[in-house]
């Protein structure tokens, strides 16, 4: 499974545009990037997915460059409910039957 | 819009007691997973279950069991409760096939406290 590496933490104000990166550079050739938002005593919430280049939905958008070895999360004006962990996971469920691993996540805090 | 529910939001149990959580989800998903999650540690997988009566280790399945006898429905059981299993713990599904990492759905978590 490819390893991805992101911050522990970041703050941010309100109103500006979050990029959360994340590194997986032994991505594999059928690997997928996905994220996940997880707010406090909620499980995690599935909020974009892609392959290359960019993908974007009424959430957020997904920046993967053309080696795909790293991907950003953007978070257009955050707002303080925009406060949760976020997580980076890369892998393939149609090859074989492995889950993805989720890791630690970015904890993003939006201040006022 | 698909829902995993999990029996219960807070759990409390002794020592040594044999523990079930259940896990319940509507949209026919063939694929559920139990993970715990602890500070600090993000999220652990337990075990997961590709079809009925089918399971597969996660990373830390050491004193835990599940049970799939039904395609909705994923038990995770503590075979004796151990203080080091105080944690919460979350559920999810997800469908089988297609291009890409299908999203898993998850519960609100059980938080367990064993005294």
């Amino acid at each position: 499974l490819a390893k991805t590496t992101q911050p522990i933490s970041m703050d941010s104000y309100e109103g500006q545009e979050v990029n959360i990166t994340c590194s997986h550079n032994n991505i594999a050739t059928n690997d997928y990037i996905t994220w996940y938002q997880q707010f406090p005593s909620q499980g995690p919430r599935f909020i974009i997915q892609g392959y290359k280049t960019k993908v974007t939905n009424e959430v957020a958008s997904l920046f993967i460059p053309a080696d795909r070895k790293s991907s950003t999360l953007s978070l257009p004006r955050v707002s303080l409910s925009d406060t949760a962990v976020y997580y980076c996971l890369v892998g393939d469920s149609v090859s074989g039957n492995t889950p993805l691993v989720f890791g630690k996540g970015t904890r993003l805090s939006v201040i006022a | 819009d698909v829902k995993v529910t999990q029996s219960s939001r807070y759990l409390v149990k002794r020592t040594g007691e044999k523990v079930f959580l259940e896990c319940v989800q509507d949209m026919d998903h063939e694929n559920m997973f139990w993970y715990r999650q602890d500070p600090g540690l993000g999220l652990r997988l337990i075990y997961f279950s590709y079809d009925v009566k089918m399971k597969e280790k996660g990373d830390i399945p050491e004193g835990y069991s599940v049970s799939r006898e039904k395609k909705e429905r994923f038990s995770l059981i503590l075979e004796s409760a151990s203080t080091n299993q105080t944690s919460m713990y979350l559920c999810a599904s997800t469908i089988s096939g297609g291009q890409g990492n299908q999203p898993q759905h998850f519960g609100d978590g059980t938080r367990l406290s064993i005294l």
